[in-house]
């Protein structure tokens, strides 16, 4: 069936430093891509998507874009905060309902 | 935005028993909700979909007839754990389709479910 994978955490940056959480898909066509976040304490919130190939999601200073061609929908932000910190998912919705990888948890520190 | 609940947020039962976990959308009628379980340091696993006055619908290897779940109205849905084991023992989370946005994968998750079989 269709997986989802991406990096595995822990990630540990510092305040203001470059993002960058990679993601691939193997459904083929044209699925629905996603970022989740997962905030301590709190259920799964949709950070950002993306519906086409080229498409490009954004929300809170993150950004991914559909890259159909190397089947990726990496996560990045320019200047990460310590509000950040969470755990991150990446899915897809293709034929089947949401595939999400394992998750990568970020922790941004001061 | 739209908001899911889950209840009981933490849930200890002897091994052998059963427990009920519901699942509300509370601002919308949700005609599909899912159930996933998730595993430490992994990701959600997709145990089943549920549809309002229907079956639900189960994954491959997730044993119906040990979890069961009723989707008895548009902003309820329930899971019981049958004859809980050790084994059980994991974060539940469940999540409702808004179909009135008409936006791709407008999924909303529950805080999810803690339970723990002794």
């Amino acid at each position: 069936g269709d997986s989802v994978t991406q990096m595995e955490g822990p990630v540990t940056l510092s305040e203001e430093a470059f993002l960058t959480i990679n993601c691939t898909y193997t459904a083929t066509g044209y699925p629905s891509l996603f970022w989740y976040v997962q905030y301590p304490g709190e259920g799964l919130q949709l950070l950002l998507k993306a519906t086409k190939a080229d498409d490009k999601g954004s929300n809170k200073g993150f950004e991914a874009t559909y890259r159909k061609e190397t089947t990726s929908f990496h996560l990045e932000k320019g200047s990460v905060q310590v509000s950040d910190s969470a755990v991150y998912f990446c899915a897809e919705e293709g034929n089947t309902p949401l595939v999400f990888g394992k998750g990568t948890r970020l922790s941004v520190i001061a | 935005g739209a908001v899911v609940s889950q209840h009981p947020s933490r849930v200890i039962c002897k091994s052998g028993t059963s427990v009920k976990i519901e699942c509300r959308s509370l601002d919308f009628q949700a005609t599909t909700m899912f159930w996933y379980r998730q595993f430490p340091k992994q990701s959600l696993m997709l145990m089943a979909t549920s549809n309002e006055g229907s079956k639900a619908t189960y994954e491959q290897g997730v044993e119906k007839d040990k979890f069961l779940i009723n989707h008895a109205s548009l902003t309820l849905s329930t899971l019981t754990v049958t004859s809980a084991h050790p084994e059980d023992s994991s974060f539940y989370i469940c999540s409702a389709r808004d179909p009135g946005t008409g936006l791709v994968g407008k999924q909303y998750f529950g805080p999810g479910t803690r339970l723990t079989v002794t």
